[in-house]
C-alpha cells in the first residue's frame, strides 16, 4: 500500500522558513517522480513544485521560483520541500503527491499539511 | 503557463442523474489531462488520466473523453459519495495546472 505522510508544518511569521518533508512507504521511491500541490483555505489546488526520481531535474511554479526548494533523499524515502521568505500568501495546506508511471499526473496523495503565514 | 478553464463552477444534481463537466485548456495538452475528486476535508483522489483511463479502483460510472484542448468527465448515475468538488488537470507542460474545480452539490 502507498503511504506519504506530511510533516513540519505549522505557524511561521511572514518572512521566516519552514522546511517540509513527505515520507514515502509501499513503492519504489526513487523510481517516481514526486510533486508538491497547495490549496489555500476555500481556494482550489495549486501545483507547486515537482522533482524526477534521481533528483536531477527540478521544476518550480513562478510564484514560488527563488523562494522554494524542492529535494528528496532516495536512501530515506523522503521527499523535501524548503520554503524561504514566507508570505502571508503561501498560508495552504501542502499535499505531496507521487507521479503516475513517467508522467505528470498524481497517483497518490498524502492527507496534507498546514502551513499558516502570520504576517 | 496553460490555463485549464473548468464549467460550471457549480452544478446541482439529484441522485441518480447523469453529469457533465467541462475542462478547456488555452493550448492543446494532447491527452495529458487528469481528473480529481476532492471531498471536504480530504485529499484529493486521481479518478480519470491520459484523459480517458480510469485509475485502479475508480468505478466504471465515472468516464472521461476528449483531447486537444477540450475535456470531458462524465459520470454516468450519480451516487451519493458522488458529490464533491472535481479538478482537471494538465501535464502536458510546466509548470502543470488546474482547473479551478467544479462543484457538484446535490439539488
Amino acid at each position: 500500500e502507498v503511504l506519504l505522510v506530511e510533516s513540519g508544518g505549522g505557524l511561521v511569521q511572514a518572512g521566516g522558513s519552514l522546511r517540509l518533508s513527505c515520507g514515502a512507504s509501499g513503492f519504489s521511491f526513487s523510481t517516481y517522480g514526486m510533486t508538491w500541490v497547495r490549496q489555500a483555505p476555500g481556494k482550489g489546488l495549486e501545483w507547486v513544485s515537482g522533482i524526477s526520481g534521481s533528483g536531477g531535474s527540478t521544476y518550480y511554479a513562478d510564484s514560488v521560483t527563488g523562494r522554494f526548494s524542492i529535494s528528496r533523499d532516495n536512501s530515506k524515502n523522503t521527499l523535501y520541500l524548503e520554503m524561504n521568505s514566507l508570505r502571508a500568501e503561501d498560508t495552504a495546506v501542502y499535499y505531496c503527491a507521487k507521479v503516475g508511471s513517467y508522467s505528470g499526473y498524481f497517483d497518490y496523495w498524502g492527507q496534507g499539511i498546514l502551513v499558516t503565514v502570520s504576517s | 503557463e496553460i490555463v485549464m478553464t473548468q464549467s460550471p463552477a457549480t452544478l446541482a444534481v439529484s441522485p441518480g442523474e447523469r453529469v457533465t463537466l467541462s475542462c478547456r485548456a488555452s493550448q492543446s495538452v494532447s491527452i495529458n489531462v487528469a481528473w480529481y475528486q476532492q471531498k471536504v476535508g480530504q485529499a484529493p483522489r486521481l479518478l480519470i488520466y491520459g484523459a480517458s483511463t480510469r485509475a485502479t479502483g475508480i468505478p466504471a460510472r465515472f468516464s472521461g473523453s476528449g483531447s486537444e484542448t477540450v475535456f470531458t468527465l462524465a459520470i454516468s448515475s450519480l451516487q451519493s459519495e458522488d458529490f464533491a468538488v472535481y479538478y482537471c488537470q494538465q501535464y502536458n507542460n510546466w509548470p502543470r495546472t488546474f482547473g479551478q474545480g467544479t462543484k457538484v452539490e446535490i439539488k
